[in-house]
């Protein structure tokens, strides 16, 4: 069993589009989540951090949903430099210093 | 400037000869740790330390040893590298002690054992 799931993707958009990625989890424990960005060879950056049920960042919306286990990331008005790897992190609950990343999910906004 | 940084950058090597990959921060973090990253495997931590002389392994520590002599620096150690070892390594820190927080990942080392 993964510990974090990603689709891998690649979505493929046009410009100005709604775009939305889903990671599954499965330690019910983690408190600590993240959503990175990772440009081609490249290391990946913080896009955004998830504590409790959710947060926005401009055209970023980050939802946690603990019933479901999972976290989702909302990209409104896709623009061409958003093209990357999204890549989300949990932490191991109660074992500290240990996190876990997904695989990564892949966006190309194309004009 | 605060940032990680890693050296090499890139790197080939042969196959039993012993590397070190040095990594150091200027932001005071107590958190640091190693990540290697593989097409299709994504990101797996290989050590992690949080705090000066604290180190403890993480998903894939075999094949590398790790020390946090100093608070700014967290060398990775291939004392007999192999070809499965080929990969793209990141090293991070976090001002967070447990690594919960913002991790500031350095560009990368490429390494390549033939």
């Amino acid at each position: 069993r993964k510990e974090v799931e990603q689709d891998p993707g690649p979505f493929n958009v046009p410009e100005g589009a709604t775009v939305a990625f889903n990671c599954t989890y499965s330690n019910s424990a983690s408190q600590s989540f993240f959503w990175y960005r990772q440009d081609c060879r490249k290391e990946p950056k913080l896009l955004m951090s998830v504590y409790s049920s959710g947060n926005e960042d401009g055209r970023f919306t980050a939802q946690l949903n603990r019933a479901s286990q999972y976290i989702s990331l909302l990209i409104r008005d896709s623009k061409l430099s958003d093209s990357a790897t999204y890549l989300c992190a949990r932490d191991r609950g109660s074992t500290l210093g240990r996190l876990y990343f997904g695989r990564g999910t892949q966006l190309t906004v194309w004009p | 400037e605060a940032q990680v940084t890693q050296n090499p950058r890139y790197l080939i090597t042969v196959t039993g000869k012993k590397l070190t990959v040095t990594c150091s921060q200027n932001m005071n973090h107590e958190y640091m740790s190693w990540y290697r990253q593989d097409p299709g495997l994504g990101l797996r931590q290989i050590y992690y330390s949080m705090n000066v002389e604290v180190t403890d392994k993480g998903d894939v520590p075999e094949g590398y040893k790790v020390s946090r002599k100093e608070k700014r620096n967290f060398p990775l150690i291939l004392e007999s590298p192999s070809p499965n070892q080929t990969s793209l390594y990141f090293c991070a820190s976090s001002l967070s002690p447990s690594g919960a927080d913002t991790q500031y990942f350095g560009p990368g080392t490429r390494l390549t054992v033939l």
